[in-house]
Formats: structure tokens, C-alpha cells, sequence
């Protein structure tokens, strides 16, 4: 199994502003996902964290609003962009070691806009 | 498009009793399903993985079905107790390879002393 640590648990923001949150595994992965939950509502996923190249994006979800960075295979960003408070949800990170594997997820960000 | 479906959205049942969560997707070529259970402040805990060409998978106290064609499957949970109250999660992966999942809205579980 991987250990992941998700940074920070939460976080209240003015509306305008950028967070970034920090996603670090405890072994090399294959595989990292951003995922937003937003209240009441199902996991939703926002895009596929590429070591070394760009993430590849869900329809409805674009770069310049949710950049991500992953430089190497240990660890990734993402950056939620001129917030408002539809922004307001959890946010997550998962990995899986190899393809057809169990996903596992960071402890998630609480964020909230105000 | 996949579509994830859980019910009851919630439930609640006296300690000692058997429950049966229940999950159905619309599209059956997935690459396999997941149970998770999320509790507030810790993130998803993964219970089960069922790989598409199986039919169940035990873990202790919990067992998960997966009917593929039918586009259903479900968590068993024998002899609750109260820690097993969280929110259950189902989640499908496509198949092709992409690892997405697709979630349900989940099934919040209260196992009262």
C-alpha cells in the first residue's frame, strides 16, 4: 500500500486568490489523480497528474483554472486559480502503482471560499 | 457516459444486524470495481477491488458481488458494528486503461450501539 500526505487538511480563502496543495506518496507510483468533491456530490475527476509532461484534463476542467505540476514520481501540485466559492469542496489525491491496481487517496483538502 | 448509482443514499441499523449496500453502473465494459469507505477528515480507505472477469472478493467481515452484465454489484457487510459507520463509496474504472473513476454519491451508514 502507499502513505500519502496531503498538504494543507484545509484551508479558508478570499475570493480572487490561488492555493496550492501538495500531494506526496511514499513510493514511486505510476499513476496520480486530482479529484474535487464537491458538497453532496460524488467524486469528480479533474485530471491526470503526467510525470515530466503535461496533465491530461476532464471535460470541464482546464489548465489555466487547475494547473498541475508533477516533477517526478513521488510527488504533485495542484493549484485551484482566482478561486470563488463555487471552488469551495474537498479536493484529493490518489495513486495506484500500476495499471488495474488499488487506488489510494490522500486525507483530502477542505477548502472553503469566501 | 458512465453512470454511478448507490442505494440507499443512506442507512441506519442497530448493531449485529447484516446489511446489503447496493451499486449499479450503466455501462459494463469496465475495468473493475472498487469499495471505499470515506470518514470525515481521512480521506478514502480502499475495502475491495474486483477485477472485471471476477465475481467476488472477501475481506474479513465483507464480501462484494459483481454481476457485470447487469451492471450491479453489492457490499455485504455481516455482523456491523458501530465502527462501521462512514459513507461507502463505489467506483468503476473504465475499461481501455485510463484508470479513471467513476464514482457513486455513496451510502452513509450509521451502526447504532
Amino acid at each position: 500500500s502507499a502513505v500519502i500526505s496531503q498538504k494543507p487538511s484545509r484551508d479558508i480563502c478570499q475570493r480572487g486568490t490561488s492555493l496550492t496543495i501538495q500531494c506526496q506518496v511514499d513510493s514511486q507510483v505510476t499513476m496520480m489523480f486530482w479529484y474535487r468533491q464537491q458538497p453532496g456530490q460524488s467524486l469528480t475527476l479533474i485530471a491526470t497528474a503526467n510525470q515530466g509532461s503535461e496533465a491530461t484534463y476532464e471535460s470541464g476542467f482546464v489548465i489555466d483554472k487547475f494547473p498541475i505540476s508533477r516533477p517526478n514520481l513521488t510527488f504533485s501540485t495542484l493549484t485551484v486559480s482566482n478561486m470563488s466559492p463555487e471552488d469551495s469542496s474537498i479536493y484529493l489525491c490518489s495513486v495506484a502503482a500500476t495499471l488495474g491496481d488499488i487506488q489510494y487517496f490522500g486525507a483530502g483538502t477542505r477548502l472553503s471560499v469566501l | 457516459k458512465q453512470e454511478v448509482t448507490q442505494i440507499p443514499a443512506a442507512l441506519s441499523v442497530p448493531e449485529g444486524e447484516n446489511l446489503v449496500l447496493n451499486c449499479s453502473f450503466t455501462d459494463s465494459a469496465i475495468y473493475n470495481l472498487q469499495w471505499f469507505r470515506q470518514d470525515p477528515g481521512k480521506g478514502l480507505t480502499s475495502l475491495l477491488l474486483i477485477q472485471s472477469s471476477q465475481r467476488e472478493q472477501t475481506s474479513g467481515r465483507l464480501n462484494a458481488s459483481l454481476d457485470k452484465s447487469s451492471g450491479r454489484s453489492t457490499l455485504y457487510i455481516a455482523a456491523s458494528q458501530p465502527g462501521d459507520s462512514a459513507t461507502y463509496l463505489c467506483a468503476v474504472s473504465l475499461w481501455g486503461g485510463s484508470e479513471k473513476l467513476v464514482f457513486g454519491k455513496g451510502t452513509k451508514l450509521t451502526v447504532n450501539p
